[in-house]
């Protein structure tokens, strides 16, 4: 099935450092989702995007609906240790998340 | 957001034998549910939506009779690997939506067939 584009990939970063990442579809979505996993768990959901340039906060995350419908954008910021794992975007179409397209993933690793 | 229940959360079988994970939504009566398989550094791939009372619609390439689903009732959904092989071998995670427009995980069933 389709997989949209997460990048990058993995990254290491320092203990209170910023960090991007971002989600890119060959086609829009009117939903975008972004989740967290930790190792052996199942994925968290962290933020939740409805509508085109909606820019929303989840305390030191924020992430943004792109105006084309076909991205999406995840900052952490001065991030910690506890920050580690895989973040995952998910596209949806259906309105009520009965279809998620999920993302390759970006893996963060934080060194102290 | 709704809260997800496996079990159990890792089992070890032989080749041949059939395998039953249950997903139980615990504060919302869920019609809908999904089940997930995930391979080791993959991200996640839907197999099938689950349906309360009815079929399941499985995913293109998901084989309904290898991966059997039932959802009987509104907490509960089962997924059930018959003939297991080494290659079944993954980390198997429900979802449900909770009535809302996002999909809440369950912490997921790690299979390892020998």
């Amino acid at each position: 099935g389709q997989q949209l584009n997460q990048s990058p990939q993995s990254m290491f970063i320092q203990e209170g450092e910023d960090v991007s990442m971002n989600c890119t579809s060959s086609s829009i979505f009117n939903t975008w989702l972004w989740y967290k996993q930790d190792p052996g768990e199942g994925p968290v959901l962290l933020i939740a995007l409805y509508k085109a340039g909606e820019l929303t906060s989840n305390g030191r995350l924020t992430a943004q609906f792109g105006i084309t419908r076909k991205d999406s954008f995840l900052n952490i910021s001065a991030s910690i240790p506890s920050d580690v794992g895989i973040y995952f975007c998910a596209g949806d179409n259906t309105g009520t998340a009965s279809k998620l397209t999920f993302g390759t993933g970006t893996r963060l690793q934080v060194t102290l | 957001g709704a809260v997800v229940s496996q079990h159990p959360s890792w089992v070890i079988c032989k080749s041949g034998t059939s395998v039953k994970i249950e997903c139980r939504s615990l504060d919302f009566q869920a019609t809908t549910m999904f089940w997930y398989r995930q391979f080791p550094k993959q991200s996640l791939m839907l197999m099938a939506t689950s349906n309360e009372g009815s079929k399941a619609t499985y995913e293109q390439g998901v084989e309904k009779d290898k991966f059997l689903i039932n959802h009987a009732s509104l907490t509960l959904s089962t997924l059930t690997v018959t003939s297991a092989h080494p290659e079944d071998s993954s980390f198997y995670i429900c979802s449900e939506s909770g009535g809302r427009s996002e999909q809440f995980f369950g912490p997921g069933t790690r299979l390892t067939v020998l």
